[in-house]
C-alpha cells in the first residue's frame, strides 16, 4: 500500500460547480498536510497548508483534515476555468514530504 | 514565501552527457531540495542540500549520478550526469518554509528530454 493514495482523474466539471479533491494516507505519523496547485510548464505553487485535524478556508478553497480515517480533501467553491491544474496533495511528519500523484482538473467554461 | 528561479528551464541532451541545473532563492534559506517529477508519478526526492555539508539522498538516487553543490545559503546545482532516456522528466528545486514545519516552496522546474 503506498503511502499517501490520490485518484489522478481526470476530473471534468462545469464553471460554477463546488469540486472535491481527496487523498487517503496510511502513515498515522503525519501530522502537516498541504494542497499544492500546478499549472501545466510551471512549478507546484502551495495553495493550502493545514496543521493536525480541521477545517481551514481561504476564499474559495476549504481543506479538511480528517485523521482518525486517514483522509484529506480539498474543497472549490464556484469553481473557474482558471482553476484549471492539478492539485498535488502532500503531508509530512516533520520528515519528508510525501506527495500524491495528482489530480488533473479541468473546470469547462 | 521565496522566490525560485532555476536555469535551464528546458533542454534537449544526447544520451550519455551530463547536464547541470541551477538553483537561485531571492533569500537565505538553510534546506533546499531537488526533486524529480516523472509524468504519472509521484513527486520524488532526489536529495536534501544543506550549505556547507554532502547533500542527503534518497534511496535510489546516488552522488555519482545526481552530484549536488550548495556553495552559499541561496544557490545550489543538480547535475544529472551520464543521461540516458530514462533521465527524461522534470527536475525541481525546492526551499523550506517559514511558517511551521513541512511546507516547501518550488521553482518553476527544469524539463529535461534525454534522446
Amino acid at each position: 500500500q503506498k503511502e499517501v493514495e490520490q485518484d489522478p482523474g481526470p476530473l471534468s466539471v462545469p464553471e460554477g460547480a463546488i469540486v472535491s479533491l481527496n487523498c487517503t494516507y496510511s502513515n498515522s505519523a503525519f501530522q502537516y498536510f498541504m494542497w499544492y496547485r500546478q499549472y501545466s510548464r510551471k512549478g507546484p505553487e502551495l495553495l493550502m497548508y493545514t496543521y493536525s485535524s480541521g477545517n481551514k478556508e481561504d476564499g474559495r478553497f476549504t481543506a479538511q483534515v480528517d485523521k482518525s480515517s486517514k483522509y484529506i480533501s480539498l474543497f472549490i467553491r464556484d469553481s473557474q476555468p482558471s482553476d484549471s491544474a492539478t492539485y498535488l496533495c502532500a503531508m509530512s511528519d516533520e520528515g519528508n514530504l510525501i506527495f500524491g500523484k495528482g489530480t488533473k482538473l479541468s473546470v469547462k467554461p | 514565501s521565496a522566490v525560485i528561479s532555476q536555469k535551464p528551464s528546458r533542454d534537449i541532451c544526447q544520451r550519455g552527457t551530463s547536464l547541470t541545473i541551477q538553483c537561485q532563492v531571492d533569500s537565505q534559506v538553510t534546506m533546499m531540495f531537488w526533486y524529480r517529477q516523472q509524468p504519472g508519478q509521484s513527486l520524488t526526492l532526489i536529495a536534501t542540500a544543506n550549505q556547507g555539508s554532502e547533500a542527503t539522498y534518497e534511496s535510489g538516487f546516488v552522488i555519482d549520478k545526481f552530484p549536488i553543490s550548495r556553495p552559499n545559503l541561496t544557490f545550489s546545482t543538480l547535475t544529472v550526469s551520464n543521461m540516458s532516456p530514462e533521465d527524461s522528466s522534470i527536475y525541481l528545486c525546492s526551499v523550506g518554509g517559514y511558517r511551521g514545519k513541512g511546507e516547501q516552496y518550488f521553482g518553476p522546474g527544469t524539463r529535461l528530454t534525454v534522446t
